[in-house]
């Protein structure tokens, strides 16, 4: 059971465009929600990270907008340059569970061409 | 270097050859995690540990064992692995006990076959 959905899957963006990876979830207790990005051959490192107390967040040319009502949140890569060309993990923890865990998204392949 | 390293990096085996994925963080973080990621299923956790000598299970820990007897180190064993255990590994670590920002290794290709 996938309590965290992640769309599209892949995504393919000219240089320059907006990149929009969306994520929808269930369980009404997470209260923090990061983004995390791969690049091949690597680990996933956090990127940017958003709580349910504020609807946007941006650092730079990326953006989380939270839907709190809707259960959706998303990352906005405007200006996006083929350096940006990675996996990206949307991720949510709940402050219920007796231990730490981040459950995540299946990811999306995004690729900027020049 | 503050990192999280995880040896070997590539491994091919066969079916019911125990073997030991190991993982270490220089940062002396308490938390420490591993995860297998496979296409289209995200990364999905497979054992964690909040401190030295306390681990919990996560989502999928079939044919898995950890152990964290030193605050370093949090070995993954596959005391015999099967085909379907071939993925991505990850360990990861955090400084803070809810795993907010967790810090992952370059990951570990497992083949069993």
């Amino acid at each position: 059971q996938q309590q965290v959905k992640q769309s599209p899957q892949s995504l393919i963006v000219q240089k320059g465009g907006i990149s929009i990876i969306n994520c929808a979830y269930e369980n009404t207790a997470f209260d923090y929600f990061p983004w995390y990005q791969q690049f091949p051959g690597k680990g996933p490192a956090l990127l940017i990270a958003i709580r349910p107390d504020v609807s946007e967040k941006k650092e730079g040319r990326f953006t989380i907008s939270f839907n709190k009502s809707a259960k959706q949140f998303s990352l906005h890569i405007m200006d996006s340059q083929p350096g940006d060309s990675a996996t990206y993990f949307c991720a949510a923890s709940s402050k219920e569970t007796s231990g730490s865990r981040l459950t995540f998204g299946e990811g999306t392949q995004l690729t900027v061409n020049p | 270097e503050a990192q999280v390293t995880q040896n070997p990096r590539y491994l091919i085996t066969v079916t019911g050859k125990k073997l030991t994925v190991t993982c270490s963080q220089n940062m002396n973080h308490e938390y420490m995690s591993w995860y297998r990621q496979d296409p289209g299923l995200g990364l999905r956790q497979i054992y964690y540990s909040m401190n030295v000598e306390v681990t919990d299970k996560g989502d999928v820990p079939e044919g898995y064992k950890v152990s964290r007897k030193e605050k370093r180190n949090f070995p993954l064993i596959l005391e015999s692995p099967s085909p379907n255990q071939t993925s991505l590994y990850f360990c990861a670590s955090s400084p803070d006990r809810r795993a907010y920002e967790q810090y992952f290794g370059p990951g570990t290709r497992l083949t069993v076959t």
